[in-house]
């Protein structure tokens, strides 16, 4: 089992729609999470940054960190043709100088006009 | 701010030529350096990370090699490609301390004839 996981997808939705993309993962001592989003032919770029529990907003974008469930997801409002691209999780443990996050396979969003 | 810089984007070379892709990172110091694989639909392979001048570590034993010969250039190379060398290259890089996330380069792809 992979220590992050996630639905290949694709996630298809209309323009407007609120996605909920989700992770999971299994390593107790991960602490601190990141969402990317990747279009095609490019490198992923760093969507958000979060740190234990709670959520954090930027913009259209929510990132929500479940720990008592290991659960972690992004939200994307009002969602846009442009947001259409793959997107990954990842996760770091706290402690322990670690530097190499785990990653999800990513998630394939389509959002269409 | 910093920046990343990754070149080639794309690169085609016949079996058992030699590989240089570079990588250079603007705006910070003593970043950590990362190499990564991504194959459609594996996610992301890390082949090699550096914290350091001339310090690296290799993730999975391959033809491939990696140097880091000033603070912020990160090299891959290969004296011999294999046709499953093919692939989209990533290079990254974090800060110095633990937990910070990752930022990736635009990538390289690279076909092996």
């Amino acid at each position: 089992q992979k220590e992050v996981e996630q639905d290949p997808g694709p996630l298809s939705v209309p323009e407007g729609a609120i996605v909920s993309l989700n992770c999971t993962y299994s390593n107790s001592a991960f602490q601190y999470f990141m969402w990317y989003r990747q279009y095609s032919r490019k490198g992923p770029e760093l969507l958000m940054y979060t740190y234990s529990s709670g959520n954090k907003e930027d913009g259209r974008f929510t990132a929500q960190v479940d720990k008592s469930s290991k659960y972690i997801s992004l939200f994307i409002r009002d969602s846009q043709p442009s947001d259409s691209a793959t997107y990954l999780c990842a996760a770091l443990p706290a402690s322990g100088g670690s530097y190499i996050p785990t990653f999800g396979r990513g998630t394939s969003l389509i959002v269409h006009p | 701010s910093q920046t990343i810089h990754q070149w080639p984007a794309t690169l085609v070379q016949p079996v058992g030529s030699p590989l240089s892709l570079e990588c250079t990172v603007e705006g910070t110091s003593n970043p950590n350096l990362y190499w990564y694989r991504q194959a459609a639909g594996r996610g992301l392979q890390l082949l090699f990370y550096s914290v350091g001048i001339g310090q690296i570590s290799s993730e999975v034993p391959q033809n491939l090699s990696a140097s880091r010969p000033q603070d912020r250039q990160f090299i891959l190379s290969s004296k011999k490609l294999l046709l499953s060398d093919s692939g989209f290259y990533l290079c990254a890089w974090s800060g110095g301390t633990g937990n910070q996330p990752q930022h990736f380069g635009d990538g390289t792809r690279l076909s092996i004839l």
